[in-house]
């Protein structure tokens, strides 16, 4: 099956950026996603990729996908203390597949 | 509308006890989800409800019973859990008709905690 990794905590500066990465193993992912959990709360998507694209930008986040090394990665431009949160990444095959979610970043902004 | 919502936000149930999770959408999305999330671990896949109907069954013990009465709601019910059952349940659903409309959306999930 699917397997993700991620590191497991970044810590940053204020106004600095941050670049969250991530591995997958199934290269049949189609839909690749970043989701924030602030303590105590639910997930909440904070964007997605799909398989056929290399970067997507929305606002203050970048998405970088390397399909070839199934590499995905999440930068946070000028990071604020309202970002620190867990940031899990996750894959999935398409329709009404699960989500495999890796073990989360915990981002850490240091003053 | 685009959230999902789930009731309760807190319960607190002992291993006798009979009792329910809600889960409700109403984006017209046709597939719904079951995870559970022990504390600092990612999100584990425990059912899907696709079109009403079950499709994925991760293996999850018999105490467990999701139920789809309709396509917005989404039930679980739990009887005679465990203490390890205690978790973060959440929630999500997704379009499921159109590949271009594959994220799954979150509600913000029922904390249980089982004495």
């Amino acid at each position: 099956g699917e397997d993700v990794e991620q590191s497991l905590f970044l810590s940053v500066r204020e106004g600095d950026s941050s670049v969250i990465n991530c591995t997958y193993t199934d290269s049949s992912s189609t839909y690749l996603y970043w989701y924030k959990q602030e303590p105590g709360a639910g997930l909440q998507l904070l964007t997605y990729i799909f398989s056929n694209m290399d970067m997507k930008q929305d606002q203050r986040l970048t998405v970088l996908l390397n399909k070839k090394d199934k590499h995905l990665s999440l930068r946070i431009a000028d990071t604020q203390t309202g970002d620190s949160a867990i940031y899990f990444c996750a894959a999935s095959g398409g329709g009404a597949d699960g989500l495999t979610f890796g073990k989360g970043t915990h981002l850490i902004i240091q003053p | 509308d685009t959230e999902v919502t789930q009731t309760p936000k807190h319960l607190v149930m002992g291993m006798t006890n009979k009792k329910s999770l809600k889960c409700e959408q109403h984006m017209g999305h046709r597939a719904m989800y079951w995870y559970k999330q022990k504390a600092k671990k990612p999100p584990e896949l425990m059912f899907v409800y696709s079109y009403e109907k079950l499709s994925i069954n991760e293996s999850v013990p018999s105490r467990f019973s999701p139920e789809c009465p309709n396509s917005s709601l989404l039930n679980l019910h739990l009887h005679a859990l465990q203490p390890e059952d205690s978790a973060l349940y959440l929630c999500a659903s997704s379009q499921v008709a159109s590949v271009l409309e594959d994220e799954q959306f979150f509600g913000p999930g029922t904390r249980l905690t089982v004495l």
